[in-house]
């Protein structure tokens, strides 16, 4: 069965780097698809982030672009999320996924809260 | 970016009802429409792919149309376990975009 589980921690001051991990069981990511992170707002609205490949290319969100960085680590089989100088409005519920276009494994969300 | 417009925001129906929610593109996106189902605290679960093909494992009462611009999810015989959040997502074209959600209750 695969599985994805986001670890990290919930709460981060405004202006330094949110840092989150995405750890994938049951499938191994170089095999195949996209490995997305995606966050839901505070009111529900929900934003794709980016994705990491197989391959290990990126593909960035263009609102986040000079902020975000996802990379991998295929030793461990799991996937990262960086996103830098963050503000109150970064404040969200953070899911990894599995990316066949549409999101078929959803981690079970971390929220983060980005406050002083 | 493609817009994704849905309705309603919120939905009440009795048990046995057939319920519609829909979602308007700012575009065409050939299909390229996903629809999810999140209860609360729980992640997002994939019930419709391509605007009308089920999800393994998706009860049959769960059914996905559209075109276009225009998709539709219908849930028929409404069910105690449908209670939850429904959104789609469109992945035409980057950024993927989502709908703002439409919150399911029982009458």
């Amino acid at each position: 069965e695969i599985q994805l589980q986001e670890s990290g921690p919930g709460l981060v001051k405004p202006s330094q780097s949110l840092s989150l991990t995405c750890s994938v069981t049951g499938y191994t990511i170089t095999s195949g698809y996209d490995w997305s992170w995606i966050r839901k707002f505070p009111g529900n609205k929900m934003e794709w982030m980016g994705y990491i490949s197989y391959s290990g290319s990126t593909n960035y969100n263009p609102s986040l672009k000079s902020r975000i960085s996802i990379t991998r680590d295929t030793s461990k089989n799991q996937f990262f999320l960086q996103l830098n100088s963050v503000t109150t409005e970064d404040t969200a519920t953070y899911y990894c996924a599995r990316q066949a276009y549409y999101f078929d494994y959803w981690g079970q969300g971390v929220m983060v809260t980005v406050s002083s | 970016d493609i817009q994704m417009t849905q309705s309603p925001a919120s939905l009440s129906a009795s048990l046995g009802e057939t319920v519609t929610i829909e979602c308007r593109a700012s575009e065409d996106i050939y299909n390229g429409l996903a629809w999810y189902q999140q209860k609360p605290g729980k992640s997002p679960q994939l019930l419709i792919y391509n605007a009308n093909s089920l999800h393994t494992g998706v009860p049959s009462r769960f059914s996905g149309s559209g075109s276009g611009t225009q998709y539709s999810l219908k849930i028929n015989s409404l069910q105690s376990e449908d209670v939850a959040s429904y959104f789609c997502q469109q992945y035409y074209d980057y950024p993927f975009t989502f709908g703002s959600g439409t919150k399911l209750e029982i009458k």
